[in-house]
């Protein structure tokens, strides 16, 4: 069974600080995929990344890095200078790696406030 | 990408009725995928519908609860039937696209639901 976990359910900062995101995973997949979404105030999903098991590499995309270990089965979300329109919830999610129809696994997200 | 629509983006019903959700997506797919997320908790998935076949239930759900419909490649609907306040939540759907050997997975921005 796959199973994503985030310790941190809440997290506050100041604006401009670095905050990370922690995610875990459980799988017995030898291949898979890891996710992050965002889901602001408004409630609709916003895909953020997708990372192959087979691909170590940490990414970075403005100031958002990912930095993925798969010796410690973790997948983790950096925002760097944090905006107060990073506010929301992260979610982190898993999917086996891909045939049609393969459900992804959510973790219970990390409510972010960015605070002025 | 996919541009997802949902009806309606809110609702709020009296326990014992019924309320259908409706997904509308831009393109044809095949695969879509309806979710649940409960008040501040994540996303489940409730079951996935083929089209030209039935749905097919996560454990915990059912068809009589939660019966589906998909019709065609660009559309489905989710009915929450005999609603009581444990039914508040945010419900929503997900498109399967294939991209460069993967499925990518996107959302409709959802529809939240409040049961009085």
């Amino acid at each position: 069974a796959q199973k994503v976990t985030q310790a941190q359910t809440e997290i506050s900062v100041v604006e401009k600080e670095d905050v990370t995101l922690d995610c875990v995973y459980e799988t017995r997949d030898t291949t898979y995929y890891l996710f992050w979404y965002k889901q602001p105030p408004s409630g609709e999903l916003v895909f953020l990344i997708r990372r192959n098991s087979f691909d170590e590499q940490n990414e970075i995309s403005g100031r958002y890095s990912w930095n993925f270990q798969k010796s410690t089965s973790s997948f983790n979300f950096t925002i760097t200078a944090s905006q107060v329109v990073d506010s929301a919830v992260y979610f982190c999610a898993l999917s086996e790696a891909r045939t049609s129809g393969s459900r992804l696994t959510f973790g219970e997200g990390t409510q972010l406030t960015v605070n002025p | 990408s996919a541009v997802i629509s949902q009806k309606p983006s809110r609702d709020i019903c009296q326990r014992g009725t019924s309320l259908t959700i409706q997904c509308q997506v831009d393109s044809q797919v095949t695969m879509m995928f309806w979710y649940r997320q409960q008040p501040r908790q994540s996303l489940t998935l409730i079951a996935t519908a083929n089209q030209g076949s039935e749905a097919t239930y996560e454990s915990g759900f059912v068809i009589d609860k939660f019966p589906i419909s998909r019709p065609n490649l660009t559309f489905s609907t989710l009915t929450v039937s005999n609603m009581s306040p444990e039914d508040s939540s945010i419900y929503l759907c997900s498109v399967e696209v294939p991209r460069q050997g993967y499925y990518e997975q996107y959302f409709g921005p959802g529809t939240r639901l409040t049961v009085t």
